[in-house]
């Protein structure tokens, strides 16, 4: 058990709609991470928080947007969904930032979603 | 723009044969090298990391050397067993962190 919940594990929805997805991080971890994994794309970097403040951004749609609230827990919401955003949700954690580079992330088990 | 690159897979080996999955990187500083393993219906974990040229990382009979004559992180394991199947990453953590595309490894009895 990594210490990271991510709810839901699973949701399938329509397209065009907005989606939620929730991170709470390991205890004591300030730094929250999203990635999107796909079969054709691989693993890729949504965005960074740490502790509240948006640290980095990766490939990320304008659709796409997220939050860390200030008891760390994260949110992703995704919006005008496509049937290419089906895809596997992580969101990862670690103790500090990415610049403090000796920290590993720990990963939730993700969510999957489904876009119909 | 920093980078990862690993072998292509999936890599598929009998038991109690020798892995290697290549990993090499392009990076502007010097990074921390990592090395995560996803099995089925899980999220990453972490495997083993080195945060400097020539330090070796090791966990679970894997190892890898940060090379940085090669730029290469390269995971070795004598003799691989069947819980070994899983998908391994090679990444990079610097001021982002970047994965490679994976390799899928299966390990048939």
């Amino acid at each position: 058990d990594s210490g990271v919940t991510q709810t839901p594990k699973h949701l399938i929805t329509a397209t065009g709609q907005r989606v939620t997805l929730r991170c709470s991080p390991r205890s004591g971890d300030l730094s929250v991470y999203w990635y999107q994994q796909s079969l054709d794309q691989g693993l890729q970097f949504l965005i960074h928080y740490y502790n509240g403040e948006e640290r980095a951004k990766g490939n990320i749609l304008e659709r796409f947007s997220a939050q860390q609230f200030p008891d760390l827990h994260s949110e992703l919401n995704l919006s005008s969904l496509e049937l290419g955003d089906s895809a596997l949700y992580f969101c990862a954690s670690s103790v500090g930032t990415a610049s403090s580079y000796n920290s590993p992330l720990h990963f939730g088990n993700g969510t999957r979603l489904t876009v119909t | 723009g920093n980078s990862v690159t690993q072998m292509e897979g999936p890599v598929t080996l009998s038991e109690e044969a020798f892995l290697t999955i290549n990993c090499t990187y392009t990076a502007t500083g010097y990074p921390s090298l990592f090395w995560y393993v996803q099995y089925p219906g899980e999220g990453l974990q972490l495997l083993l990391k080195a945060t400097k040229a020539d330090d070796k990382g090791s966990n679970k009979g894997f190892e890898a050397t940060y090379r940085k004559e090669t730029t290469s992180f390269h995971l070795e394991k004598g003799s691989v067993q069947v819980s070994d199947s899983a998908v391994y990453f090679c990444a990079l953590h610097y001021d982002k962190v970047i994965f490679g595309p994976g390799t899928s490894l299966s390990v048939i009895p």
